[in-house]
């Protein structure tokens, strides 16, 4: 049973430039949730998706944008990169139906973005 | 300051000794849940709490959670090298069950 599947595992940007990231959830989950997590630092959620709709959002600027398909999957979008966004961008799934609170979370491996 | 406090920031053990890692919140605490990670990769879901007092064991993992405090810990036994790692407290501050904020993490290293 394939777990949360984040491509790519790395990624080079130039300042300015723009970033596309995405997320296969689990199988059977229908909400997905992206997080940033700087060197050093404890994961910082960016936004949730359910039903192809951003259901909550964390404290970043608008140039963090999501998306979600009718299969669950889901994308994350970064425009005029910062060298502050140098980090691990993070995708977890669960499904929302049988989980009240934020149990049975399932986190993918990330993807590393270095912005020079 | 953080919402979520983690201490300590690392830590250095000898294989076969114990340890405990603490996490305090500022805000009321919905949920408290543990994971793992290796460096670079993806969390490992260890272990949630939800009620005052609560205590859950995993194999040589025990957390407890003191709600009146707002505080959990997290103790390994018997510490081995595969218990290397950073350990993330992460919790439900907002009862929306829709994100987890994080403390910054514990580096554990265990020396063999």
């Amino acid at each position: 049973d394939a777990g949360v599947t984040q491509s790519p595992t790395h990624l080079i940007k130039t300042r300015g430039q723009q970033v596309t990231l995405r997320c296969s959830p689990k199988s059977g989950h229908d909400t997905v949730s992206w997080y940033q997590q700087a060197l050093g630092q404890g994961p910082q959620f960016i936004f949730q998706y359910y039903e192809e709709e951003e259901r909550q959002r964390g404290n970043f600027p608008d140039r963090f944008s999501g998306h979600q398909f009718p299969n669950y999957s889901s994308e994350l979008n970064v425009n005029a990169l910062l060298l502050g966004d140098s980090a691990l961008y993070l995708c977890a799934s669960r499904q929302i139906s049988t989980h009240k609170l934020n149990y049975g979370y399932t986190f993918g491996s990330g993807t590393r973005l270095t912005v020079v | 300051s953080q919402e979520l406090e983690q201490s300590p920031q690392s830590l250095i053990v000898q294989e076969g000794k114990n340890l405990t890692i603490n996490c305090t919140s500022s805000k009321t605490l919905y949920g408290l849940y543990w994971y793992k990670q290796k460096y670079g990769e993806g969390l490992i879901f260890l272990m949630m709490l939800q009620k005052g007092g609560e205590e859950k064991s995993h194999e040589k993992i025990t957390a407890k959670l003191d709600e009146k405090k707002q505080q959990s810990s997290l103790h390994i036994t018997a510490s081995q090298p595969s218990h290397a790692g950073i350990y993330l407290c992460g919790a439900d501050l907002l009862g929306s069950a829709r994100q987890l904020t994080f403390g910054s993490g514990t580096q554990l290293t265990v020396l063999p």
